[in-house]
C-alpha cells in the first residue's frame, strides 16, 4: 500500500541553524500538508500546498518557515533559523482528493539545542 | 473553539472489553477523521465519516456522527493490548484547496492484558 515517507526520522540541530525536513507524498496525491506536534500537545496545522503554491498557512508558519516541491516527488519544509520552541515532531501528509482522507508520514522528530 | 474535544482524556480497560471515545466540536464540518498514534510514532488513519453519514464500520471500529449535537464517537470492540495508543479526532472543513485538519486533544487508551 502506498505511504508517505519522511526523512530524517530524527534531526538534532543547534539554535539558529537551518534545517530541511523532507517528505515524499503518495504519488498520485495533489494536496500536501505539514503539521507539527510539540511533545504532549495536540497536532497543529502549519501549511497546505497545492499546485506548487501555499494555499493556507497558520500563524505558526512565519517568515522562518518555507515549503517547496523541488521536483515531482519531494516536498520539503525549511526552517531558516531554528529556535528552541521549534522542537517538535513534524508530520507531512498528503490528501486523496477522491476520499478526502489525509495520510500522514511517520514524522521527523526535531530537537533544537 | 474550532478543535475537537475528546473525552475521556484517558481510558483504561481490560482486554476483550469495548472502548468508547467521544469527540465534541463547535464548528461546521465536512468530515471527521479518527487517527491512532502509538507513543511517539506517526498518525495512522482509522476511519473517515462525512457530515451526511451517521455511522460507519471498519473491522472492530464503529464511528457515529451526530451533526445536530456536534459530536462523534469511536467504539473499539473486543479490545486487544495492541490497541493501546492515543486516539484523535480531526475535523475536516470544506476549504477548497486547503481542507486542513483540526485535531482534538486526544484520548489515551490503555488496554490491560
Amino acid at each position: 500500500e502506498p505511504e508517505v515517507t519522511q526523512t530524517p526520522s530524527h534531526q538534532v540541530t543547534q539554535m539558529g541553524q537551518e534545517v530541511i525536513l523532507r517528505c515524499v507524498p503518495i504519488s498520485n496525491h495533489l494536496y500536501f500538508y505539514w503539521y507539527r506536534q510539540i511533545l504532549g500537545q495536540k497536532v497543529e496545522f502549519l501549511v497546505s500546498f497545492y499546485n506548487n503554491e501555499i494555499s493556507e498557512k497558520s500563524e505558526i508558519f512565519d517568515d522562518q518557515f518555507s515549503v517547496e516541491r523541488p521536483d515531482g516527488s519531494n516536498f520539503t519544509l525549511k526552517i531558516r533559523s531554528t529556535k528552541l520552541e521549534d522542537s517538535a515532531m513534524y508530520f507531512c501528509a498528503s490528501r486523496d482528493y477522491t476520499t478526502d482522507t489525509q495520510y500522514f508520514g511517520p514524522g521527523t522528530r526535531l530537537t533544537v539545542l | 473553539s474550532q478543535q475537537g474535544e475528546e473525552d475521556p482524556q484517558a481510558l483504561s480497560i481490560q482486554e476483550g472489553e469495548n472502548a468508547t471515545m467521544n469527540c465534541s466540536y463547535k464548528t461546521s464540518i465536512n468530515n471527521l477523521q479518527w487517527y491512532r498514534q502509538n507513543s511517539g510514532r506517526g498518525l495512522v488513519h482509522l476511519i473517515l465519516i462525512r457530515s451526511n453519514e451517521r455511522e460507519k464500520h471498519s473491522g472492530r471500529l464503529r464511528v457515529t456522527l451526530d451533526t445536530s449535537k456536534k459530536s462523534s464517537s469511536l467504539l473499539i470492540t473486543a479490545s486487544r493490548a495492541a490497541d493501546t495508543a492515543s486516539y484523535f479526532c480531526a475535523l475536516g472543513r470544506y476549504g477548497g484547496a486547503t481542507n486542513k485538519l483540526i485535531f482534538g486533544t486526544g484520548t489515551l487508551l490503555a488496554v490491560q492484558p
